[in-house]
């Protein structure tokens, strides 16, 4: 069964500094990976996927990275913001596109 | 704004009520999917719909009924509910399995917040 882990659970951090969230999987044999940012009391919005075959994506200040093999991904802030605040979601996909979610990380960015 | 809409935000139900969750989605999508997000665990997968076909249940108690009438609408009819049911239920779609699975982004509704007293 796959399961999805995410280090640190919380963060806070001063406005201006770059910062990575953490992202492991246990099986490799994933279609795609996606971040999601979920603010207090909204749904989910999409941040970056990765297909498998990708190492990594970006957009704006955001970067993640997938490594398969080793069961890992990062994102990547640059120069936060405190509207960066909010939790930080990773998925993987599976067989029937099914996502399995890890508990999130949740991210204060202090002005 | 995603274009996948939930309604009601917010539902109190007891646990002998029936009610019904209502999610639209106005992005041409052919698949959709219920989650539950409950305090202090992981997002979880309960049902996904692919060409309204169910494709997935998760394991999921039968006092969790989804219907699916047509691409767009999913619901999620709830009956003899218990407290641990309280959660936020999250409907999401993406363009559907046919699509080619590597670029299946989801898109998420608000939620609907419940609370079974």
């Amino acid at each position: 069964k796959q399961e999805v882990t995410q280090i640190p659970a919380a963060l806070s951090v001063p406005e201006g500094e770059n910062l990575v969230l953490n992202c492991s999987f246990t099986d490799s044999a994933i279609y795609n990976l996606q971040w999601f940012r979920q603010d207090p009391g909204k749904g989910l919005t999409s941040l970056l996927l990765i297909q498998s075959s990708q190492r990594e994506q970006t957009s704006g200040r955001l970067n993640a990275s997938l490594d398969k093999s080793s069961g890992r991904s990062t994102l990547y802030i640059a120069a936060s913001q405190p509207g960066d605040s909010a939790t930080y979601l990773c998925a993987v996909s599976i067989a029937g596109n099914m996502l399995t979610f890890g508990g999130g990380t949740r991210l204060m960015v202090k002005p | 704004e995603t274009g996948v809409t939930q309604t009601p935000r917010h539902l109190v139900m007891g646990m002998t009520n029936k009610k019904s969750l209502k999610c639209e989605q106005h992005l041409g999508h052919n698949a959709m999917y219920w989650y539950k997000q409950s305090a202090k665990k992981p997002l979880e997968l309960m049902f996904v719909y692919n060409f309204k076909e169910q494709t997935e249940n998760n394991s999921v108690p039968s006092r969790f009924s989804p219907e699916c009438p047509n691409s767009s609408h999913l619901f999620l009819h709830l009956h003899t509910l218990q407290p641990e049911d309280s959660a936020l239920y999250l409907c999401a779609s993406s363009q559907g399995q046919r699509s080619g699975l590597a670029k299946n982004i989801q898109y998420f509704g608000a939620g609907t917040r419940l609370s079974v007293l």
